[in-house]
């Protein structure tokens, strides 16, 4: 079984300037959820998606926005980038509901980097 | 509000010996408590987790965990530890809400010297 794949791995913008990652998740699964991990700040709540609607989100500016899609694929929005978004965009997908295990099965993350 | 304290930024053993790397949590209702490892430029790779039952739980790689509720502690442990367990550690928790929520602790870098 294919695990979550993340793309880009990598990506350089500008300060200004907006930036778009995806996220598709383990077949079956219907939950993504997007972390944020820093040096300074750790690993950071953003938001979670299950089926198509957001139910969690973390305490972040409104420049930070997601979405799902129908087949459970999930992308993250950041617009105006700040140099401090300069991050490591983590997400993670699992089962809910009967099936559920409890944990998070994580991708390999995008390294977003502002200038 | 629910939170997680790794009170040890890193730890040091030398290779044969056993580890612990510490874990302490704050959750209103019963906890899911959780392990994750993480390797350089990578993700996080799943390890342990205590949803219910055995306070003792046993993961991947030979690590286990002792979840105790009177101290509200999750430390991780392994008996004998590798070179190759060098990496970042995280503990998390997840109230029992089937959520895709977890609240990490800051990490801990364990180093396991030849």
């Amino acid at each position: 079984k294919a695990g979550v794949t993340q793309t880009p791995r990598y990506l350089i913008k500008t300060r200004g300037q907006q930036v778009t990652l995806s996220c598709s998740p383990i077949s079956g699964h219907r939950s993504v959820s997007w972390y944020q991990q820093t040096p300074g700040q750790g690993l950071q709540f953003l938001f979670e998606y299950f089926s198509e609607t957001q139910r969690n989100k973390g305490n972040f500016p409104g420049r930070f926005s997601g979405r799902q899609f129908s087949n459970s694929r999930s992308e993250m929005n950041v617009s105006t980038l700040e140099l401090g978004d300069s991050a490591l965009y983590l997400c993670a997908s699992s089962l809910v509901g009967g099936q559920a295990t409890g944990e998070l099965f994580f991708g390999e993350g995008s390294r977003l980097t502002v200038l | 509000a629910q939170s997680v304290a790794q009170p040890e930024d890193q730890v040091n053993v030398a290779e044969g010996n056993p580890l612990t790397v510490k874990c302490t949590y704050s959750v209103s209702g019963n906890p899911y408590l959780f392990w994750y490892v993480q390797y350089p430029n990578r993700g996080l790779q799943f390890l342990l987790k205590y949803i219910t039952g055995d306070n003792l739980v046993k993961g991947s790689y030979g690590f286990e965990a002792e979840f105790n509720k009177s101290q509200t502690s999750f430390h991780l442990k392994k008996p004998s530890a590798l070179v190759s367990d060098s990496a970042l550690y995280f503990c998390a928790v997840r109230e029992a809400d089937n959520t895709g929520k977890l609240i990490f602790g800051q990490g801990t870098t364990l180093q396991v010297k030849p």
